[in-house]
């Protein structure tokens, strides 16, 4: 399968900006996805990007992507409490049949 | 609406039992999927389905089966558990479109399997 690359532990203030990085490998990929994990739970999704984009928007939350050096990255602006939680990259692409690899998870702390 | 439902939450299982994980759907979602998630390793493909009657290994099929008869369910079978398969077990459908291919894939909530 393709590579999906996190690192595994986040810690920022509240308040402060959150930014979670990935990497990957999938030359052909074609949509690129952030979930959130809170604990107990399923993964949610919260944002995703066109390979043809550099970054989207939207409220909070920043996704930028480097396509020739294949890094996305999540920037979370004024991190809150409930923020805590473990987020995860995805990616998909034309050279992996449709389907989804997934990064490990970068644990998010969120210190009051 | 109750989007994708998993059962049970919890199991222990003796090695060598075997049982049988539920998912369901109410989205009347073509493509289900079926993952495992293990700490420091994200989440690996079991197996997929991208329509009743259709199924195909993922990237950790071994010593799973599964069966899609009805598109709203896509039960996982362990046959033979071993400690190995300690894990927690996600279910996850997602429909096509047009423009991706296949939409962002919808979780369930889990089910927590515990092999001793």
């Amino acid at each position: 399968g393709e590579d999906v690359e996190q690192s595994l532990f986040l810690s920022v203030r509240e308040g402060d900006s959150s930014v979670i990085n990935c990497t990957y490998t999938d030359s052909s990929s074609t949509y690129l996805y952030w979930y959130k994990q809170e604990p107990g739970a399923g993964l949610q999704l919260l944002t995703y990007i066109f390979s043809n984009m550099d970054m989207k928007q939207d409220q909070r939350l920043t996704v930028l992507l480097n396509k020739k050096d294949k890094h996305l990255s999540l920037r979370i602006a004024d991190t809150q409490t409930g923020d805590s939680a473990i987020y995860f990259c995805a990616e998909k692409g034309w050279n992996t049949g449709n389907q989804f690899y997934f990064g490990t998870g970068t644990s998010l702390t969120v210190i009051p | 609406n109750a989007g994708v439902t998993q059962t049970p939450k919890f199991q222990v299982l003796k090695t060598g039992q075997s049982m049988t994980l539920q998912c369901a759907q109410d989205m009347n979602h073509e493509y289900m999927s079926w993952y495992r998630q293990d700490p420091g390793m994200g989440l690996r493909l079991i197996h997929y389905s991208v329509g009743a009657g259709i199924t195909d290994q993922g990237e950790v099929p071994n010593g799973y089966n599964v069966s899609r008869s009805t598109t709203e369910d896509f039960p996982l079978r362990l046959l033979s558990a071993a400690p190995s398969q300690t894990s927690v077990y996600f279910c996850a459908s997602s429909y096509r479109s047009s423009g991706q291919g296949i939409s962002p894939l919808h979780f369930g909530n889990g089910t927590r399997l515990t092999v001793t």
